[in-house]
């Protein structure tokens, strides 16, 4: 079993759309926890970090459920600009090791 | 303000050979790690560096080593290269304090291995 798991996709949404996105963790050990997004053929990069208590960035939702071991991401009033592959990102108490999942592909259409 | 970049973009070896990759940091951060991001995958870690030494490895066979300089730039070493080694090799700088570390990408140097 992978340690970080997420539906590949793709998801293929239209302009204005909400979509969610859903990922996994088996490590119950795991301290922090994020969503990156790359774009093709570019280095991920840092979307936002992911709290229990939920955060917001703009249209974007994150939420964590620690008793599920589940992480979610929300985006609202989707843009062309949207597209790109979103990783489920994990890392374990007192290490910088990131854990990738295999990412959620997004194509949002006009 | 340079954010972190890799040398070369891009490269083409054939099995058997070795292959050393770069790595300068972001200004300011001290720590490097490597990770490989073959076709249709996330990312995977090899291996991590702090202050000239390997701090962390991933699940990588011992063809896989390092180096940390004391300027923090960071080379990877890949020998004996087998197809399954073509992927996008990226590397990742922060500074180390106490908790998670924020990790910064470089573009990443895209090796294919014929």
């Amino acid at each position: 079993r992978k340690e970080v798991e997420q539906d590949p996709g793709p998801f293929n949404v239209p302009e204005g759309a909400t979509v969610a996105f859903n990922c996994t963790y088996s490590n119950s050990a795991s301290q922090s926890f994020f969503w990156y997004r790359q774009d093709c053929r570019k280095e991920p990069k840092l979307l936002m970090s992911v709290y229990s208590s939920g955060n917001e960035d703009g249209r974007f939702t994150a939420q964590l459920n620690r008793a599920s071991q589940y992480i979610s991401l929300l985006i609202r009033d989707s843009k062309l600009s949207d597209s790109a592959t979103y990783l489920c990102v994990v890392n374990s108490h007192n290490t910088d090791k990131l854990i990738f999942g295999t990412g959620t592909r997004l194509q949002v259409f006009p | 303000d340079a954010g972190v970049t890799q040398s070369p973009t891009h490269l083409i070896k054939t099995r058997g050979q070795q292959v050393t990759l770069r790595c300068s940091p972001k200004s300011g951060h001290d720590t490097v790690s490597w990770y490989q991001q073959a076709l249709g995958q996330g990312p995977q870690f090899i291996f991590q560096y702090y202050e000239e030494e390997e701090r962390q490895r991933g699940n990588f066979p011992d063809r896989f080593s390092g180096h940390q300089f004391p300027n923090y730039s960071s080379e990877l070493n890949v020998n004996a290269l087998l197809l399954g080694d073509s992927a996008l090799y990226l590397c990742a700088s922060s500074l180390l304090t106490g908790g998670y570390n924020e990790q910064f990408f470089g573009p990443g140097t895209r090796l294919t291995v014929l």
